[in-house]
């Protein structure tokens, strides 16, 4: 079980930029959510991914956009980037298991994303 | 809002000795408390989580606590080693959604 995987691990964009990072989550997990942890810093939640459908959502603006695919597989959009979307973006998968249920999520090694 | 407080934000503890970190939440609907251990340019790794039904739960040398009541949560590793040095982060959860702690990071002495 290769866990969760992340793509790219570092990328290094210019401000204004718009970029898209990947996540494929764990054998067996069908929900996925993304974090944005800046340096020192405990990860904070952007949104979360269910059956393709965005089902919760951070205090992120609208320029934090994704996507999840028919293989549970996750994309995070970031438009016009700013120097302060500066972070390790982090993709985390879980089980849905009902409402209410909270399930452990695992989470991939992160992309590094540095704006310049 | 939802918000979780954690302390200390650095702590040292020489070799054997026992590590203890502290956690409150905000949300009174949390039901789901993971701890996450990260190493440098890795992503978290879930060490121990407790549900709002329990009170304590154990795992070798990593115990947590939770007082619903009082809305306070906690880690305790005994017989610390070298290898648990690191951040260590709490968590309160609903609905799968995580609200993490600043971290706290550990050091262990030789």
């Amino acid at each position: 079980d290769a866990g969760v995987t992340q793509s790219p691990t570092h990328l290094i964009k210019t401000r204004g930029q718009q970029v898209t990072l990947r996540c494929s989550p764990k054998s067996g997990h069908d929900t996925v959510s993304w974090y944005q942890q800046a340096l020192g810093q405990g990860p904070q939640f952007i949104f979360q991914y269910y059956e393709e459908e965005e089902r919760q959502r951070g205090n992120f603006p609208d320029r934090f956009s994704g996507h999840q695919f028919p293989n549970y597989s996750s994309e995070l959009n970031v438009n016009a980037l700013l120097l302060g979307d500066s972070a390790l973006y982090l993709c985390a998968s879980s089980q849905n298991r009902g409402t209410g249920l909270n399930t452990e999520a695992f989470f991939g090694q992160g992309t590094r994303l540095t704006v310049v | 809002g939802e918000n979780v407080e954690q302390h200390p934000s650095t702590l040292s503890v020489q070799e054997g000795d026992s590590a203890v970190i502290k956690c409150t939440y905000s949300d009174s609907a949390s039901n789901y408390f993971p701890w996450y251990k990260q190493e440098l340019g890795k992503g978290p790794q879930l060490i121990i989580d407790i549900r709002s039904n329990v009170g304590e739960k154990k795992d070798q040398r990593i115990a947590v606590t939770l007082n619903k009541t009082a809305k306070h949560f906690s880690l305790h590793i005994t017989e610390t080693q070298p290898e648990d040095s690191a951040v260590y982060f709490c968590a309160a959860s609903r609905d799968d959604k995580i609200i993490f702690g600043k971290g706290t990071r550990l050091h262990i002495l030789p």
